[in-house]
């Protein structure tokens, strides 16, 4: 088992639509958790951290199960500029932070 | 604005003939990390150095070697470049356990 695991896309969805992402990962003991968006031929760029309680940024929002080990991204009202691969990130110890491979967005015109 | 730099953005090198990417911060941060990634893959993590603790993957090639000779400066040195390297190559720094901040990447193409 991947110790985070992502599904890989892509995700075609029209503009306006509400599109959820799922992220598993395996070590209970992980202590922080992250969204990045990545651009095609860019670098990853912090969407957003994931809280215990739930957190939202505007369209955004993450939510942490800890008993089930998956946290999720929701984004409402999706944009065509929302178009892009979505990482997950969870970080097991000080300096380890463990990718997933990432989940392709396309919204569509 | 604090931010992390890596130049060039894009470098070819001959196979074989050794080529240093750099990387720069001014976010003071005491940890930095190359990430190499390929195509449709995750960024995979060479290693991080903790101040001027250096730290190695298990499976980070030989061929790949690092070196911090301040807190604002890191760099990645490839001994004799393969095919198999090309890749973009990513730095972020972080502070210990905080949300990572990565670079442009620079692109490595390899001839």
């Amino acid at each position: 088992r991947k110790e985070v695991e992502q599904d890989p896309g892509p995700f075609n969805v029209p503009e306006g639509a509400t599109v959820a992402f799922n992220c598993t990962y395996s070590n209970s003991a992980s202590q922080s958790f992250f969204w990045y968006r990545q651009d095609c031929r860019k670098e990853p760029k912090l969407l957003m951290s994931v809280y215990s309680s739930g957190n939202e940024d505007g369209r955004f929002t993450a939510q942490l199960n800890r008993a089930s080990q998956y946290i999720s991204l929701l984004i409402r009202d999706s944009k065509l500029s929302d178009s892009a691969t979505y990482l997950c990130v969870v970080n097991e110890g000080t300096y380890k932070y463990i990718f997933g491979t990432g989940t392709r967005l396309k919204v569509l015109a | 604005d604090a931010m992390v730099i890596q130049n060039p953005r894009y470098q070819v090198t001959q196979f074989g003939k050794p080529v240093t990417l750099s990387c720069s911060q001014t976010l003071n941060h005491n940890v930095m990390y190359w990430y190499q990634q390929k195509s449709s893959q995750a960024p995979k993590l060479l290693f991080h150095y903790y101040d001027k603790d250096f730290n190695n993957e298990a499976d980070t090639p030989d061929n790949f070697q690092s070196r911090r000779p301040n807190t604002s400066f890191c760099f990645l040195d490839i001994r004799s470049p393969g095919l198999g390297d090309a890749a973009m190559y990513l730095c972020a720094t972080s502070r210990a356990g905080k949300t990572q901040y990565f670079g442009p990447g620079m692109r490595l193409l390899v001839l």
